[in-house]
């Protein structure tokens, strides 16, 4: 069964440091999302990206983060200055008929 | 936007009673309504979904139940075992104006005692 899967798994990074998150979608989907969860909290939207630009983006999601589909298989989170309140599980998500998860990159910011 | 509510936040049940867990949404546009099981440290897996066509839709031990007029869905798990235990989100998604991000409730966590 094609599953949705993300690197690293866990990036460790100084405050003010750019990090880049990969996420290879399911295929034949068209949707994809970024999702973050601070932990014990709930998942929270970030951005959605459909037909190679952003659909919709949260208030979470400012000038600091960007998204882009660089190959046509990769889709990619930057956060260009990382703060320490972006310490997070960031999940990407595609949907074809239903979304499905990856299985998510744990962000520490130092 | 839309406004997912969702309780309780922590259920303890005994293992083989049956766990309910409600939602409300605000947007009446919402048309989709998933439930995902979520474990320590991994990904949320969708368990069980409805959309809004339909009022009620089951899987062996598990059901989802829709009432569009009241803007509430509900999750049911008969026969509760101990790997029923984890953080349970409800969410929401709209296709009004192309919207198609899932808003998600604020979890409840379900321990099945065995």
């Amino acid at each position: 069964e094609p599953e949705v899967t993300q690197t690293p798994s866990h990036q460790v990074t100084q405050m003010g440091q750019e990090v880049i998150l990969r996420c290879v979608p399911i295929s034949n989907h068209l949707y994809f999302y970024w999702y973050r969860q601070i932990l014990g909290q709930k998942v929270e939207f970030l951005v959605s990206f459909y037909n190679n630009e952003i659909s919709e983006k949260s208030e979470i999601f400012d000038d600091q983060f960007s998204v882009e589909r660089p190959d046509g298989s990769n889709f990619t989170l930057k956060i260009r200055s990382t703060k320490l309140e972006d310490s997070a599980m960031y999940f990407c998500a595609s949907m074809g008929r239903v979304p499905f998860f990856g299985p998510g990159t744990r962000l520490t910011v130092l | 936007g839309e406004n997912v509510e969702q309780h309780p936040s922590t259920l303890s049940v005994q293992e083989g009673d049956s766990a309910v867990i409600k939602c409300t949404y605000s947007d009446s546009a919402s048309n989709y309504f998933p439930w995902y099981k979520q474990e320590l440290g991994k990904r949320p897996q969708l368990i069980i979904d409805i959309r809004s066509n339909v009022g009620e839709k089951k899987d062996q031990r598990i059901a989802v139940t829709l009432n569009k007029t009241a803007k509430h869905f509900s999750l049911h798990i008969t026969e509760t075992q101990p790997e029923d235990s984890a953080v349970y989100f409800c969410a929401a998604m709209g296709s009004g104006a192309g919207s198609y991000q899932l808003t998600f409730g604020k979890g409840t966590k379900l321990s099945v005692i065995p």
